[in-house]
């Protein structure tokens, strides 16, 4: 799977502020799509793992949707806080582990 | 349970030389994928190993190279290094299916 794209590059919100991001993928060949968010000095952490068309999962105050018909997900996180900070990654891929990472979309969350 | 460990953290080495990288997967789990991530191309696949078999491979030269062991322990082995090689190495753990990855620490590979 090549040409993920991921919007908007870098984000800065205020503490409390809800926000969300796109992750556009190709649709032919889907198997499942990956979030992992990826903090400064630690390794990325996987958020969810998606694989049905209109699947939507949820953690705590993030949450994700998938439309596999389309080629995109959106990541939502509500009440931002200062440790949502970090760059927020998805990945798709066709089949076993092999994930196309986007560049990510940065996200700062200021007091 | 213990993460995924890789070891070594941090490595230099000058060009032309090689350079072995490991890493110990979460008990349990059979599928190993390595990371390279550099500044410029963000974080990409490598190859992903499944009981000691290499199920996938990204786009890289034959340079790179990998294995797994029957304990599911995996390594990494770059030869002829080029000063583009320096990159932080990942290696990512799970179990088989569309399960998450768990990441280690990372390798910081400096070639001078």
């Amino acid at each position: 799977i090549l040409n993920v794209e991921q919007s908007p590059q870098s984000l800065h919100v205020q503490e409390g502020d809800s926000t969300n991001f796109t992750c556009s993928f190709p649709s032919s060949n889907f198997y499942a799509l990956h979030w992992y968010r990826w903090e400064t000095a630690k390794s990325p952490e996987a958020l969810f793992v998606m694989t049905l068309n209109g699947d939507e999962k949820k953690k705590g105050r993030i949450s994700a949707t998938l439309n596999t018909k389309e080629g995109y997900s959106y990541l939502y996180i509500k009440g931002s806080q200062p440790e949502d900070s970090a760059t927020y990654l998805c990945a798709p891929t066709g089949g076993g582990n092999k994930l196309t990472f986007g560049t990510g979309t940065q996200l700062k969350v200021e007091l | 349970k213990a993460g995924v460990t890789q070891t070594p953290r941090y490595l230099i080495k000058t060009r032309g030389q090689q350079v072995t990288l490991s890493c110990s997967p979460i008990s349990g789990h059979r599928s190993v994928s390595w990371y390279q991530q550099t500044p410029g191309q963000g974080l990409q696949f490598l190859f992903e190993y499944f009981s000691e078999t290499q199920r996938n491979k990204g786009n890289f030269p034959g340079r790179f190279s990998g294995r797994q062991f029957s304990n599911s322990r995996s390594e990494m082995n770059v030869s002829t290094l080029e000063l583009g090689d320096s990159a932080l190495y990942l290696c990512a753990s799970s179990l088989a299916g569309p399960y998450e990855q768990y990441f280690g620490p990372g390798t910081r590979l400096t070639v001078t």
